[in-house]
């Protein structure tokens, strides 16, 4: 069964820390470019950071500079490493993949994960 | 960095229906690198097409994406119950993704 499995949410402060996993299975993850995409309650999708299976990181500007993105195919895990967190990036976080195509051109999603949520308050 | 608008924001509709869904981008998108996803409440959301007009794995034919340039659409012929939920489009095939904003079919 083709599986995606985020975890790592939680409660955190603002101007904090929180690292994200997801762990993969069920289909050949080095052959997939792989995303996190948020959510806010009652609000629409926001992609916010991709990687490629070389390892390649792409991210909108609405977080780049603060989250990173990486990923460990011999553990088949997929991360993200957000920093200098604001209220507005309180959201569920869902790990998606797609394959792969050429470098720099990234794939439709066929692939989604469960959500883990992120709440950032004081 | 594409603006993705689709309109209706919702879409009252009966089973039985057909449903017309709008995607407009704020620039040309190659027609290679359109997608549409379905999400249900409390779930994730699935990819429907691709490519503008190919149908994910075990989509049924009632679903049908066409467009080119600024101006997408995907159909439903006729809607089953289960395919009352929200709709996004995505632009996709750079290293910069967006999606629109959603269109909400609810039963009427």
């Amino acid at each position: 069964e083709v599986q995606l499995v985020a975890s790592g949410g939680g409660l955190v402060q603002p101007g904090g820390s929180l690292r994200l996993s997801c762990a993969a299975s069920g289909f050949t993850f080095s052959d997939y470019d792989m995303h996190w995409v948020r959510q806010s309650t009652g609000k629409g999708l926001e992609w916010v950071s991709g990687i490629g299976t070389a390892g390649d990181t792409y991210y909108p500007g609405s977080v780049k500079g603060r989250f990173t993105i990486s990923r460990e195919n011999a553990k088949n895990s997929l991360y993200l490493q957000m920093n200098s967190l604001r209220v507005g990036d309180t959201a569920v976080y869902y790990c998606a993949g797609g394959p792969h195509l050429v470098r720099g051109v990234l794939n439709a999603f066929d692939i989604w994960g469960q959500g883990t949520m992120v709440t950032v308050s004081s | 960095e594409i603006v993705l608008t689709q309109s209706p924001g919702t879409l009252s509709l009966s089973p039985g229906e057909r449903a017309t869904l709008s995607c407009r981008a704020s620039q040309s998108v190659s027609s290679s690198y359109l997608a549409w996803y379905q999400q249900k409440p409390g779930q994730a959301p699935r990819l429907l097409m691709y490519g503008t007009s190919s149908r994910a794995t075990g989509i049924p034919d009632r679903f049908s994406g066409s467009g080119s340039g600024t101006d997408f659409t995907l159909t439903i012929s006729r809607l089953e119950p289960e395919d009352f939920a929200v709709f996004y489009c995505q632009q996709y095939g750079s290293s910069l993704l967006t999606f629109g904003g959603g269109t909400k079919v609810e039963i009427k």
